[in-house]
């Protein structure tokens, strides 16, 4: 079936280096969303990509979807103690009606 | 405020028992979904719900049941059957069911097996 895969699972970073997690697809996907859980909370809505190439940005995060849609990269410049959490991905394709999640990415920043 | 409720938001059980965790969303919200989450695995669909007293399984389903009389309300009943049901779960909704939705997702119910 389809599989939604992100690396790093983990990451820990120092306050203030860049972080990046990688979302792979092992079919084309009609969009993708991203998703934030802070330690112990629900996942939050953080963005929606759609189109091919797409690149959104939200302050420090830069949200961007591949060329063929298989892919999807979440890049957070110069990190906060406020970014820890877990990062997942979400996409569907033209044969489902649901979203399948990725894996997760958890972040973990150090002051 | 708008949101979903989830309860209890921590639940101890028996082996052999069966257990129901709520969801009451005042979004309205035509679709509700329910989820599990574990360490490492990400969030996997057990059900979902695009219209009242409808419903679809979802990857995991095994081991669960779900009603949908109320389009504000979508519980989740952990049964007996369920091999491994010690988790995390979480109860989302959209406004249409659509894949293109936004999920908005309660506080989360823990459920642990003793």
């Amino acid at each position: 079936g389809q599989q939604v895969m992100q690396i790093p699972q983990y990451q820990h970073v120092q306050e203030g280096e860049d972080f990046t997690t990688y979302c792979n697809s092992s079919t084309t996907l009609s969009n993708i969303q991203w998703y934030k859980q802070r330690p112990g909370g629900h996942p939050v809505f953080l963005i929606q990509l759609v189109k091919s190439g797409e690149v959104k940005k939200q302050k420090r995060l830069t949200f961007q979807f591949g060329e063929a849609k298989k892919n999807s990269s979440l890049h957070i410049t110069a990190t906060q103690t406020t970014d820890v959490g877990t990062y997942f991905c979400a996409g569907n394709t033209r044969n489902t009606d649901k979203l399948i999640f990725g894996t997760g990415t958890r972040l973990q920043v150090f002051p | 405020d708008g949101g979903i409720t989830q309860s209890p938001k921590y639940l101890f059980r028996k082996e052999g028992q069966n257990v129901t965790l709520s969801c009451e969303q005042n979004l309205n919200h035509d679709a509700m979904y329910w989820y599990r989450q574990d360490p490492g695995q990400g969030l996997r669909l057990i059900y979902y719900s695009q219209i009242v007293n409808d419903f679809q399984k979802g990857d995991i389903a095994e081991g669960y049941s779900v009603s949908r009389e109320k389009k504000e309300s979508f519980p989740l009943t952990v049964t007996s059957a369920q091999k491994n049901p010690t988790a995390f779960y979480l109860c989302a909704s959209s406004y249409t069911g659509q894949p293109t939705d936004v999920l908005t997702f309660g506080a989360g119910s823990r459920l642990t097996v003793l």
